[in-house]
């Protein structure tokens, strides 16, 4: 499959202050994306969807950004705290099938 | 149960031998997937089954791994003559149905794979 890949690989954040992580996709077809959380020794945890059809959508403190123009996502975290330290991944799907492709990862380190 | 289980949660194996990794899906989710995650990187896919079609197994590295899904619910990973390449964490997802287009997977805590 294309690769999914992410800008910068660790990001530190002062507790308090917003966090954005940045993903770049290859595949024009994609139309599905989602950002997981993974903290240490636990398996990915969904964050925050997004199809292809929109260019924002907003959850609690999350908000993610799909620029298809440039293939360009992004997931902002409003206030970062502690707890939101973790690996976040970027993963995409096309071609109709549930089979997702995923970054590599960007990890996050919050400092109080 | 509420979640993926994944059993056992870690296993440390000689070179040379087989290991056998079992997953257990959400009730009721149809879709079920296996991926690979090294140290430091992101999730590679190994395998996909939905219902009772022909797994998707595209993204086996190797005749050495296998997977099976009895009844639509458990599945098991199967790494054969392991390898310390092998050495990495084994995560198992499970979703609805791969009919709707959209459908979020839900992640296993994985199994800690060490090859001596």
């Amino acid at each position: 499959g294309e690769s999914v890949g992410l800008h910068l690989p660790t990001l530190s954040v002062q507790e308090g202050d917003n966090s954005i992580i940045n993903c770049a996709y290859s595949n024009s077809a994609s139309d599905y994306f989602i950002w997981y959380k993974q903290e240490s020794g636990k398996g990915p945890q969904f964050i925050i969807d997004i199809r292809s059809n929109m260019d924002k959508r907003q959850g609690q403190r999350v908000t993610v950004l799909l620029n298809k123009t440039v293939k360009h996502l992004s997931l902002q975290i409003a206030a970062t705290q502690p707890g939101d330290s973790a690996v976040y991944f970027c993963a995409e799907k096309y071609n109709n099938f549930n089979k997702f492709y995923f970054g590599s990862g960007t990890k996050l380190n919050v400092k109080p | 149960g509420a979640g993926v289980s994944q059993s056992p949660s870690n296993k440390v194996t000689e070179k040379g031998k087989d290991v056998e990794l079992r997953c257990d899906p959400i009730s009721g989710h149809t879709a079920l997937y296996w991926y690979r995650q090294s140290l430091g990187q992101g999730l590679e896919f190994l395998i996909y089954f939905q219902g009772n079609s022909a797994p998707d197994k595209s993204g086996l590295p190797s005749d050495r791994f296998s997977a099976e899904r009895t009844g639509g619910s458990v599945s098991t990973l199967t790494i054969q003559r392991t390898q310390q390449e092998d050495s990495a964490v084994y995560l198992c997802a499970s979703s609805l149905d791969h009919r709707s287009s959209y459908n979020e997977q839900f992640f296993g805590p994985g199994t800690r794979l060490t090859v001596l």
